[in-house]
Formats: structure tokens, C-alpha cells, sequence
């Protein structure tokens, strides 16, 4: 089946911890995005990239970094420069026809992160 | 500024009602896309529609309908006959470009939750 998988789904770190969030996907996408959703403040994007070994900063990247060394993977670290981390991750992956302006999103089931 | 507003942050209806969620948006670019994605439980956003600004047909699609006008920048989305399934949080979604390089990237209103009561 072709998909967006993130895992885990729900990850837990101490304070001063860096921690990664994995996302595949196997629906040949070029473009992948990582949003962050508050209680209340709907999705925020924090990354997006369009291409093996790019990425730009989308809203609120302070506090996190990413990679795209493969098509198939984008992995968030949430850094321990992020204040207030606890948060629901969800990854998107869309292919490039028409740049986005036409085309939908898929997403991943999210991970669910709490700062204990 | 480009954005999408959802004015309506939690509604409640009783089983068989209808409902009708709204959306207003905000965009420099004179040929654009709207999206609605909804949000079960689960966490995962399913598409629903894609509408561009050159259609405004209301759209039906079994118990959906969606209607979109320009003049007040709205694409509103009806649900008649609600189910308990259909209980989630919707969103509405615009393609923004942040580069200005020609690609774009969804924005996101803050979503409605809806609960649908047996």
C-alpha cells in the first residue's frame, strides 16, 4: 500500500533532549512537508522541501532541523532550542504537478510529542 | 496578507441534521485553489475537495456539497443528514507561495471541530 509513514507515533523526551521524528513515504512525491498542530491554532508548517538535498523554513522553524537525503525520507529533529516542543507532528508528502497550487496532500498519521 | 479563516471553532448537531462549515479566505494571486481536509480521531488529514477559482459550481459529492463564491471569498461546505462518522475536525486550505519561486505550500485554517450527537 502506498503511503506516508511517521513514527513512533507518540514519543516522549526530556528537557535539554534532542529528538528525531521519522518520515517515509513510498508515493514517489518529490515535495514533503512537516506541520505542527497546537490545540486550537490549526497547522503550522515548519519545513518543506521540494527535492533531494533542499529544504526551505516554513513558518516556525526556530528550535528544529531536517534532512532530505533520500526522496523517500524527511526526518524532523526537534532540538532542545525549541521552547515548547509538546505538540502533534504530522508529515505531508505531494507531488510537484502544478507546484502544490492544485495538488493535494498526503499525510501521515502523525507523532503525538511531549516534553516530560 | 494571504490567509483562511474559520470562524467557527466547535459546533454540535444532532444526528439527521444538517451542518454547514464555514471558510473565508484571503489571497493576492487572481487564479488560486481551495482545499477541505478533514481530520478523524486518528490524527491523519484526509482530502476531501479541490476547488480552483476559475469553477464556481457548487460541488456535490453524496452527503457533501460545497459552495464557493468569489464575490465574498468564502467556499463554505454543507453536510446534510450528518452521521456520527462524521464527527472530526475540518479544515480549510489555501496554496500560498513562500519562495515566490513559483511553489506552494498549503495554509491552513484553524479548523472546526465538529461532533455529531446520536
Amino acid at each position: 500500500d502506498g503511503g506516508i509513514t511517521q513514527s513512533p507515533k507518540y514519543l516522549f523526551r526530556k528537557e535539554g533532549q534532542n529528538v528525531t521524528l521519522s518520515c517515509e513515504q513510498n508515493l514517489n512525491h518529490d515535495a514533503m512537508y512537516w506541520y505542527r498542530q497546537d490545540p486550537g491554532q490549526g497547522l503550522r508548517l515548519i519545513y518543506y522541501s521540494q527535492i533531494v538535498n533542499d529544504f526551505q523554513k516554513g513558518d516556525i522553524a526556530e528550535g528544529y532541523s531536517v534532512s532530505r537525503e533520500k526522496k523517500e525520507s524527511f526526518p524532523l529533529t526537534v532540538t532542545s532550542a525549541q521552547k515548547n516542543p509538546t505538540a502533534f507532528y504530522l508529515c505531508a508528502s505531494s507531488s510537484l504537478f502544478g507546484h502544490m497550487k492544485n495538488t493535494e496532500a498526503f499525510f501521515g498519521q502523525g507523532t503525538r510529542l511531549t516534553v516530560v | 496578507a494571504q490567509k483562511v479563516t474559520q470562524a467557527q471553532t466547535e459546533i454540535s448537531v444532532v444526528e439527521k441534521e444538517d451542518v454547514t462549515l464555514d471558510c473565508v479566505y484571503e489571497t493576492r494571486d487572481t487564479t488560486y485553489y481551495l482545499f477541505w481536509y478533514k481530520q478523524p480521531p486518528s490524527g491523519e488529514l484526509v482530502f476531501l475537495i479541490r476547488r480552483n477559482s476559475f469553477d464556481e459550481q457548487n460541488e456535490i459529492s453524496g452527503r457533501y456539497s460545497w459552495n464557493f463564491q468569489k464575490s465574498t471569498s468564502s467556499f463554505n461546505f454543507t453536510i446534510t443528514a450528518s452521521q456520527v462518522v462524521d464527527s472530526a475536525v475540518y479544515f480549510c486550505a489555501l496554496p500560498i507561495s513562500y519562495s515566490g519561486a513559483g511553489s506552494y505550500q498549503l495554509t491552513f485554517g484553524k479548523g472546526t471541530k465538529l461532533s455529531v450527537i446520536p
